[in-house]
């Protein structure tokens, strides 16, 4: 199967602070997303970005598809931007997602 | 509000005993999908049904059941054959196969 490997594992910021989170993949996937996953468990949808760029707010996301990679930005963070971080492709049946281990943001105020 | 809902946020199972977990959306979506994660880890899908009536396995389907009655309603059991159940359990859904994924704030189940 498609492996996806997200980087980095852990990162720790001071608000205010800018950073990117990667994802790559081992072969073409289909329909991107990003999710960030708060403390508490709840898991949001933040992107659905097949390819190109889209941005919302302080955050925004690039997928050049041909390269196997997605990026998400997050600038200015802010401390609730703590959490998990996964990107997830749907699987060649398009029926559900294949997530991968994400990335754990801390932001210290 | 639409949503997706999720009951219990807790649960408890006993030894031998299965259980049902509940998942109700009001956003008309016909697919609906049961993950599990592990501690670390990211999701992992069970089950995961494009129409009323209609369900198929994924990835991790041993030792978990579940029906697809109504479209409003996707509820998964864990059964006394899975036998390392403890984890946080989330339900999703989707307008379709293809659409973006909407969760609910999922169920954490523990083994007494």
């Amino acid at each position: 199967g498609i492996q996806v490997e997200q980087s980095p594992p852990d990162l720790i910021l001071q608000e205010g602070a800018n950073s990117t989170l990667r994802c790559n993949f081992s072969d073409s996937v289909n329909n991107l997303q990003w999710f960030h996953q708060n403390p508490w468990g709840q898991l949001i949808n933040l992107f659905y970005i097949p390819s190109g760029t889209k941005q919302n707010g302080r955050l925004s996301a690039t997928t050049v598809a041909t390269e196997r990679y997605s990026l998400l930005y997050i600038s200015s963070s802010q401390t609730t931007d703590s959490g998990v971080y996964f990107c997830a492709f749907e699987s060649n049946s398009g029926y559900a997602l294949n997530f991968g281990k994400g990335t754990s943001l801390l932001v210290t105020p | 509000d639409g949503g997706i809902t999720q009951s219990p946020k807790y649960l408890f199972r006993k030894e031998g005993q299965n259980v049902t977990l509940s998942c109700e959306q009001n956003l008309n979506h016909d697919a609906m999908y049961w993950y599990r994660q592990d501690p670390g880890q990211g999701l992992r899908l069970i089950y995961y049904s494009q129409i009323v009536n209609d369900f198929q396995k994924g990835d991790i389907a041993e030792g978990y059941s579940v029906s697809r009655e109504k479209k409003e309603s996707f509820p998964l059991t864990v059964t006394s054959a899975q036998k390392n159940p403890t984890a946080f359990y989330l339900c999703a859904s989707s307008k379709q196969s293809n659409q973006p994924q909407h969760f609910g704030d999922g169920t954490r189940l523990s083994i007494l």
